[in-house]
């Protein structure tokens, strides 16, 4: 079946904190993976898409890095800020189709 | 650009009732996609169209749920009757495929939809 299964599914640190988000998929043939970040009350907004021959990557403080092998990916936030609090989802193509499937996601919530 | 543009932000109506959600996707942008988002089963696909076409419906739950794109600006899904478990936050989204590689999504603000 194919899914995408994200860890924790809420996670709360302290401003200034480093902090990591898990994602793990099982959808196959696996062509690229996705990673959103929701405020409250708004739609979803493209953080970093990666190709299954990207390893690593970055957005100012925020790095994507994908083990198509394993089939796993992390999305590392660095010197977390106020406004980093927000739901965050991985989202990977379904059978190299327009049809997206997304995670649960993980609720960061960053405290002064 | 204004971005992905929904109407209404917040839709409240009685069970039964007929409810349209309204969307203008990013100009230029020929694919089309509604999605339904609840805290239970997060973001689902519901359909999506291709140059005004619908390309795959499969995710929209039953008959009672409809969507049209009569041209290039416009989209609308419709709920008729309405019932309380439609309750959800519709989003629209829309993108411009370009060769070579993966395609960004960008999605709107979303209709919050309660049914009483």
């Amino acid at each position: 079946k194919n899914q995408v299964e994200q860890s924790p599914q809420s996670l709360i640190i302290l401003e200034g904190k480093n902090c990591t988000l898990q994602c793990n998929y099982t959808v196959s043939p696996f062509s690229n993976l996705r990673w959103y970040k929701q405020d409250t009350g708004r739609g979803p907004v493209s953080l970093t898409i990666m190709t299954f021959s990207e390893n690593t990557k970055s957005n100012g403080r925020y790095t994507a890095t994908l083990d198509a092998d394993t089939k796993q990916s992390s999305l590392h936030i660095t010197a977390s800020q106020l406004s980093d609090s927000a739901s965050y989802i991985c989202v990977v193509p379904f059978d190299n189709t327009d049809k997206l499937i997304f995670g649960t996601g993980t609720r960061l919530q960053v405290f002064p | 650009d204004a971005g992905v543009i929904q109407s209404p932000r917040h839709e409240v109506t009685e069970m039964g009732q007929e409810v349209t959600l309204r969307c203008k996707p990013i100009s230029g942008h020929d694919y089309l996609f509604w999605y339904r988002q609840t805290m239970m089963r997060g973001l689902e696909l519901l359909i999506y169209f291709n140059n005004n076409v619908p390309i795959d419906d499969s995710g929209m739950p039953e008959d009672r749920f409809s969507a049209k794109m009569p041209n290039a600006s416009f989209s609308t899904l419709k709920i008729q009757p309405s019932e309380p478990r439609d309750s959800a936050v519709y989003f629209c989204a829309s993108s411009l495929v370009l060769a070579g590689g993966p395609y960004e999504q960008y999605f709107g603000p979303g209709t919050r939809l309660t049914v009483t």
